[in-house]
């Protein structure tokens, strides 16, 4: 079946490090991939996506390039800052339908 | 705009006790609903999914029930909790079915089961 692997945390880093969160998919068919976010204490925003090989999510610094032949959505930030301190959940709708398969999140920390 | 609210935003509930938690969507018709549940430590779960009113899909089979009475209603029930119930569960809702589209998530409601 479909599902989403992403590395596990914590990650702690330092402000103004650079950030690497990678995450694998496997899918029967063309998935959309997706990034979301979660605050302390709050529901999951969406970070970015892209529903396409070779697309590029990005927000607020953040990018993730869908890799086909690597079935992968790695999420990378050139600086991150204290405020991005959260879990980020990669995820997968499987291609067919709006069920979103999510990792089981990665923990970020960031020290000032 | 639309929006999503999910209630109560915490519970402790002894073992064996009922469940309900409530979740609307406003400012859009026909979404697709759905509860996620998200363990201590793990990530997050599918439990139920809703395509229209009285139309529910389970994911895992478990002690727990999800109706949806109104189109914008989706609502999570249990008739007598277990300890494993525990955990933080969030409502979320898509305009319509199809690839890519964004699922909007409520706020999440943490569950203590005691």
């Amino acid at each position: 079946g479909d599902s989403v692997t992403q590395m596990e945390g914590p990650v702690t880093l330092s402000e103004e490090a650079f950030l690497t969160i990678n995450c694998t998919y496997t899918a029967t068919g063309y998935p959309s991939l997706f990034w979301y976010v979660q605050y302390p204490g709050e529901g999951l925003q969406l970070l970015l996506k892209a529903t396409k090989a070779d697309d590029k999510g990005s927000n607020k610094g953040f990018e993730a390039t869908y890799r086909k032949e690597t079935t992968s959505f790695h999420l990378e930030k050139g600086s991150v800052q204290v405020s991005d301190s959260a879990v980020y959940f990669c995820a997968s709708d499987g291609g067919a339908t709006n069920k979103l398969i999510f990792g089981t999140g990665t923990l970020l920390a960031v020290q000032p | 705009s639309q929006t999503i609210h999910q209630w109560p935003a915490t519970l402790v509930q002894p073992v064996g006790s009922p469940l309900s938690l409530e979740c609307t969507v406003e400012g859009t018709s026909n979404p697709n609903l759905y509860w996620y549940r998200q363990a201590a430590g793990r990530g997050l779960q599918l439990l139920f999914y809703s395509v229209g009113i009285g139309q529910i899909s389970s994911e895992v089979p478990q002690n727990l029930s999800a109706s949806r009475p109104q189109d914008r209603q989706f609502i999570l029930s249990s008739k007598k909790l277990l300890l494993s119930d525990s955990g933080f569960y969030l409502c979320a809702w898509t305009p319509f079915e199809g690839p890519g589209n964004t699922i909007y998530f409520g706020e999440g409601s943490w569950l203590t089961v005691v």
